[in-house]
């Protein structure tokens, strides 16, 4: 089954910095990565996505890389503003493959200091 | 379209006690999914139905059941809390297999005492 690690669990940037969040992977057939966005008390929200076909995705001020020989993908936001304070979470398929079951990372809490 | 729906929004229990959690979508997704989000632990996947009438096991499914016996409907019991089960749950469903979003429900704040 697939194994997702998740760093760093917290990070704190200042307004207008970039911050970038990492994921490994551990199931090779794994072929979609999606990034997961949760401010407090509220529900995850999908943001980015990228399958394995492609290396890097672009929306905005958010872009997700993925390296399928290194087995791990990032989480890229430039210019980053108070609202980007939440907690992040990349995910892969579970058992690798065709699935729509999604193994998750344990989450990045990202603070951006105004 | 009120998209995800979960009933209740907090509980609270005493060990030993029974309860079903209600999800409900409107979107027409065959894809229904239960995950309870503990601090420091991320989303854990307790049981997922691909249709109507199927359910699995996910990560995390001791102690708990599921039932889908309507497609916009996807409900998850639990016949004897324990205090390891206090959490937060979090309902999703999504449109098929292809890896689609995932859309969440609000969440439901359960505690075990």
């Amino acid at each position: 089954g697939e194994n997702v690690e998740q760093h760093p669990s917290t990070l704190s940037v200042q307004e207008g910095d970039s911050a970038v969040i990492k994921c490994t992977y551990s199931d090779s057939a794994s072929n979609y990565f999606p990034w997961y966005k949760q401010e407090l008390g509220k529900r995850p929200q999908l943001i980015i996505d990228i399958r394995s076909n492609v290396g890097e995705k672009k929306d905005q001020r958010i872009a997700v890389t993925l390296n399928k020989t290194a087995k791990h993908f990032s989480l890229h936001i430039t210019e980053t503003q108070p609202e980007d304070s939440a907690v992040y979470f990349c995910a892969a398929p579970l058992y690798g493959g065709a699935t729509n079951k999604l193994i998750f990372g344990t989450g990045t809490l990202l603070a951006v200091q105004p | 379209n009120a998209g995800v729906t979960q009933t209740p929004k907090f509980r609270v229990l005493k060990t030993g006690q029974s309860m079903t959690l209600l999800c409900a979508q409107d979107m027409n997704h065959e894809y229904m999914y239960w995950y309870r989000q503990d601090p420091g632990m991320g989303l854990r996947l307790i049981h997922y139905s691909v249709g109507e009438g199927t359910t699995a096991k996910g990560e995390v499914p001791d102690g708990y059941n599921v039932s889908r016996l309507k497609k916009q409907n996807f409900l998850l019991g639990l016949e004897s809390a324990a205090p390891s089960q206090t959490s937060v749950y979090f309902c999703a469903s999504s449109y098929g297999r292809e890896n689609n979003e995932q859309y969440f429900g609000p969440g439901t704040r359960l505690t075990v005492t």
